[in-house]
């Protein structure tokens, strides 16, 4: 089975601009959820999607907002870039029921300069 | 608040020997909980988990302990090798909270040999 696949893998931008990442689940699997890794935080929750509704959301402003598509594809958009976004962002799918094991994608490096 | 804790930032063992990675969680609500491993710029592999009904689980070189009454779980890596360096992240989940992953904070782990 193929694993999760993320677009892209580098992108750069400078503030105030907006970026969209794209994320392909496992096959089969209906949940992407997306995280936020940065040296100071961690690995952090930004929200999660199943069959295309978004069932749960962290404490992320309202600039970072996705939508999931009927074939589980995920994207997530950040508007009004801040030097703070810079960030590796991770998503990971499941199948989204009962104790579930999410696998993760390669993530996407952005940087905002 | 730190829901999911990992208190050692790293850990140093011998090739052959075993490496303990520990996970303290303050969340009773939590009934699932996942180990996973990650090195710089790639997104997080999925190593073993446990649902809160057991106490132990096995996967070859890995074992993952959980103690419910002291909130506290560890990873057992038996023998260590080389190639296991890296950091190893302890996450939780629980009922309602689909698709939402608790993150520590991560051990590195550098085993030498």
């Amino acid at each position: 089975k193929a694993g999760v696949t993320q677009t892209p893998r580098y992108l750069i931008k400078t503030r105030g601009q907006q970026v969209t990442l794209s994320c392909s689940p496992i096959s089969g699997h209906r949940s992407v959820s997306w995280y936020q890794q940065t040296p100071g935080q961690g690995l952090q929750f930004l929200f999660e999607y199943f069959s295309e509704t978004q069932r749960n959301k962290g404490n992320f402003p309202g600039r970072f907002s996705g939508r999931q598509f009927s074939n589980s594809r995920s994207e997530m958009n950040v508007s009004t870039l801040e030097l703070g976004d810079s960030a590796l962002y991770l998503c990971a799918s499941s199948r989204g029921q009962g104790l579930d094991t999410q696998y993760f994608g390669p993530g996407t490096r952005l940087t905002v300069l | 608040d730190q829901q999911v804790k990992q208190n050692s930032p790293s850990l140093s063992v011998q090739e052959g020997r075993i490496s303990i990675l520990n996970c303290d969680y303050t969340n009773s609500m939590f009934d699932y909980f996942l180990w996973y491993k990650k090195y710089p710029a790639e997104g997080p592999t999925f190593l073993i988990s446990i649902s809160s009904i057991k106490d132990k689980n096995e996967d070859g070189r890995f074992t993952v302990f959980l103690n419910k009454s002291a909130k506290h779980l560890s990873l057992h890596i038996v023998p260590s090798q080389p190639g296991d360096s890296a950091v190893y992240f302890c996450a939780a989940s629980g009922e309602g909270s689909q698709g939402n992953l608790i993150f520590g904070k991560g051990t590195k782990l550098s085993v030498k040999p």
